[in-house]
C-alpha cells in the first residue's frame, strides 16, 4: 500500500518570498512521484513528476522539487511566487506505470498575498 | 486537440436517481480513470481502464460502474445516486506522446444529491 501526508494545510507567503510545500509519502515498492496544482474551478494541472534519473525535478512555472528517498519525500519549492501561484497543491504517488493508479495527499492551499 | 472533456458541468440529482458523467479524450490514450474529490481529502480514484474493454476498480468504486467500448470515451454510471456521492468528479487519461509521458484532467462535474 502507498501512501501521501501533506503536512500543511494551508500556507501563506508573501508575494516574492520563497516557498516550500511539504509531501511525505510511503511504498512498499518503487515510486513515482508527481505535483499537481488546481486553480479555483478549474481541473488538475501537472507541475512536475520524478520517475527516474536526477533527483531534482524541474517543472513548469518556475516549480522544482527534490525527491529524498532515506526521508521518504518529495518537497515543492519556488524561490520567489507571484500572486498568480496561489492555488491547492496536490502530491501524488504511483507504484508503477509512471501514473496509474494515483495515490493523492489532502491538498496544500497556497495564498500569495501582496 | 480539446484534450479531456466532461459533461455535464454541473448536476443536482434526488436520492435514488441514476446518471451518467460524461467523459471524452480525442488524444488517443489507452488509460483513463475516474477520481472524486471531496474536500480535506484529496482525490480518490473510483475506477481506471487501461484500454478499450478492459476496466478496473479503484480505491472507492461502490455505488458506481464504468465501461470502456472505445477508446475515447469513459462513461461513469451511478445507478441509484445518493447523498455521499455529492462530490466533484474528474476524469483523467494518460499516455505516450513524443516520447514524453502526458497526463491530462478534465475540468471536472460538481455533482449534488438531495
Amino acid at each position: 500500500a502507498q501512501s501521501v501526508t501533506q503536512l500543511d494545510s494551508q500556507v501563506p507567503v508573501f508575494e516574492e518570498a520563497p516557498v516550500e510545500l511539504r509531501c511525505n509519502y510511503s511504498s512498499s515498492v518503487s515510486v513515482y512521484l508527481f505535483w499537481y496544482v488546481q486553480y479555483p474551478n478549474q481541473g488538475l494541472q501537472l507541475l512536475l513528476k520524478y520517475l527516474s534519473g536526477s533527483t531534482l525535478v524541474k517543472g513548469i512555472n518556475g516549480f522544482e522539487a527534490e525527491f529524498n528517498k532515506s526521508q521518504t519525500s518529495f518537497h515543492l519549492r519556488k524561490p520567489s511566487v507571484h500572486i498568480s501561484d496561489t492555488a491547492e497543491y496536490f502530491c501524488a504517488v504511483s507504484d508503477g506505470g509512471g501514473g496509474n493508479k494515483l495515490t493523492f495527499g489532502t491538498g496544500t492551499q497556497l495564498k500569495v498575498e501582496l | 486537440n480539446a484534450g479531456v472533456t466532461q459533461t455535464p458541468k454541473f448536476q443536482v440529482l434526488k436520492t435514488g436517481q441514476s446518471m451518467t458523467l460524461q467523459c471524452a479524450q480525442d488524444m488517443n490514450h489507452e488509460y483513463m480513470s475516474w477520481y472524486r474529490q471531496d474536500p480535506g481529502m484529496g482525490l480518490r480514484l473510483i475506477h481506471y481502464s487501461v484500454g478499450a474493454g478492459i476496466t478496473d476498480q479503484g480505491e472507492v468504486p461502490n455505488g458506481y460502474n464504468v465501461s470502456r467500448s472505445t477508446t475515447e470515451d469513459f462513461p461513469l454510471r451511478l445507478l441509484s445516486a445518493a447523498p455521499s456521492q455529492t462530490s466533484v468528479y474528474f476524469c483523467a487519461s494518460r499516455g505516450w506522446a513524443g516520447g514524453q509521458e502526458t497526463q491530462y484532467f478534465g475540468p471536472g462535474t460538481r455533482l449534488l444529491v438531495l
